[in-house]
């Protein structure tokens, strides 16, 4: 267990849809990451917040935002969904000492 | 602009046999770190093993090892002993200096046979 959590584990939702992904990342991690994994892009860096400010942005579509929150849990909010956004979505988390990010068990997002 | 190789789409080796996974990168940074992560069929990310740029000892973790070859640019995954639990997919990545987000490469599937 990475003690970062991801919910729900599985989202199944229809196109034009809106959805929202949690996070909470462990205990006193100050940076949260969220990652897309699909069949044709691989492994891609959406967006990194710190303490509540957004600090990277990767390749997120405008139809996607993210935010943090003062108790540091994150949320992926998927708006006007498309077949090509189905994918497994992963949220991790480091501290100032680590090299590693933890990552969650990812919410796999099926949209039909 | 910073890139990860992975080669080898997918790989097969025999239980207690050791098992080399190919990574190259590419980067203009002088500081940056490599990183390997498994993730078995239930989907999670598993970090295995860090190299950092500065390193000068390949890293060690268990029955994972690093091969750091910098002048090549690569960071090859050495599994020794292998294990039927070790059939996963695995990926290798890297982060810069400057950032702090991971690049991935496509990975390898990597299946161990008894």
């Amino acid at each position: 267990d990475s003690g970062v959590t991801q919910t729900p584990k599985h989202l199944i939702t229809a196109t034009g849809q809106r959805v929202t992904l949690r996070c909470s990342p462990r205990s006193g991690d100050l940076s949260v990451y969220w990652y897309q994994q699909s069949l044709d892009q691989g492994l891609q860096f959406l967006i990194q917040y710190y303490n509540g400010e957004e600090r990277a942005k990767g390749n997120i579509l405008e139809r996607f935002s993210a935010q943090q929150f003062p108790d540091l849990h994150s949320e992926l909010n998927l708006s006007s969904l498309e077949l090509g956004d189905s994918a497994l979505y992963f949220c991790a988390s480091r501290g100032p000492l680590d090299t590693e990010a933890f990552f969650g068990q990812g919410t796999r997002l099926t949209v039909v | 602009a910073q890139k990860i190789t992975q080669t080898q789409p997918g790989m097969f080796v025999q239980e207690k046999e050791a098992v080399t996974l190919d990574c190259t990168y590419d980067t203009s940074d002088q500081s940056y770190g490599l990183f390997w992560y498994k993730q078995p069929s239930s989907g999670e990310m598993i970090f295995l093993i860090y190299q950092g740029s500065y390193d000068e000892q390949n890293a060690t973790e268990g029955r994972y090892s690093l091969n750091f070859q910098k002048a090549r640019k690569s960071a090859n995954l050495v599994i020794s002993a292998s294990q039927l639990g070790d059939s996963a997919m695995y990926f290798c990545a890297m982060r810069e200096g400057r950032s702090d987000k991971l690049i991935f490469g496509t990975g390898t599937r990597l299946q161990v046979f008894p």
